[in-house]
């Protein structure tokens, strides 16, 4: 089946640090989304891309939808505490109808 | 406007039992999608509904099925459960515009 690589797996970073982490596939995507979990809840809708090469920010969040629509990455600017959780890509196909594919997540530690 | 809602949270059965779970999405959105999450697979995709019919199905066995009902909300069901089967079970709902998807809290399944 279709698979994204996103790295890295997990960060360690020091508060107020930047953070940027990637998805690539050998599929072309149509949609890219970025969620973060945290524990015992589900996936929160961060950021959605719709065109190669959009460039999207929300806060401290920015994503970039790849020229080639086969990756995406998101940074995070300053970084504070509640950035701690599990990001992760998720990308649709074209014809897929609303079928996510995800990435395996990244692992974000921020230490005060 | 209240979010993705799924019962129960939490279950606990024994193998070859069978379950069903529920999912009532965002007023207004006619789209539910249920996501198998594992500590080993990730975030895998089970299936889709729309406007009560099944758009998509991920590679599972026919034991996972489900329905959606005319006001959207959706069940899935589980049979013949196995201990493979243990899994938080994640629903999205996603509207007739762009392709967001917005999750629910999930059920954390465990099979003993």
């Amino acid at each position: 089946g279709q698979q994204l690589n996103q790295s890295p797996q997990s960060m360690f970073i020091q508060e107020g640090e930047d953070v940027s982490m990637n998805c690539t596939s050998s599929s072309i995507f149509n949609t890219w989304l970025w969620y973060k979990q945290e524990p015992g809840e589900g996936p929160v809708l961060l950021i959605a891309l719709y065109k190669a090469g959009e460039l999207t920010s929300n806060g401290r969040l920015t994503a970039q939808f790849g020229i080639t629509r086969k990756d995406s990455f998101l940074n995070i600017s300053a970084s504070i505490p509640s950035d701690v959780g599990i990001y992760f890509c998720a990308g649709q196909l074209s014809g897929s109808a609303r079928q996510l594919t995800f990435g395996s997540g990244t692992q974000l530690t921020v230490l005060p | 406007k209240a979010g993705v809602t799924q019962t129960p949270r939490y279950l606990i059965k024994t193998r070859g039992q069978q379950v069903t779970l529920s999912c009532s999405p965002i007023s207004g959105h006619r789209s539910v999608s249920w996501y198998q999450q594992t500590p080993g697979q990730g975030l895998q995709f089970l299936f889709e509904y729309f406007s009560e019919t099944q758009r998509n199905k991920g590679n599972f066995p026919g034991r996972f099925s489900g329905r959606q009902f005319s006001n959207s909300r959706s069940e899935m069901n589980v049979s013949t459960l196995e201990l493979g089967d243990s899994a938080l079970y994640l629903c999205a709902s996603g509207g007739t515009g762009q392709n967001e998807q917005f999750f629910g809290p999930g059920t954390r399944l465990t099979v003993l």
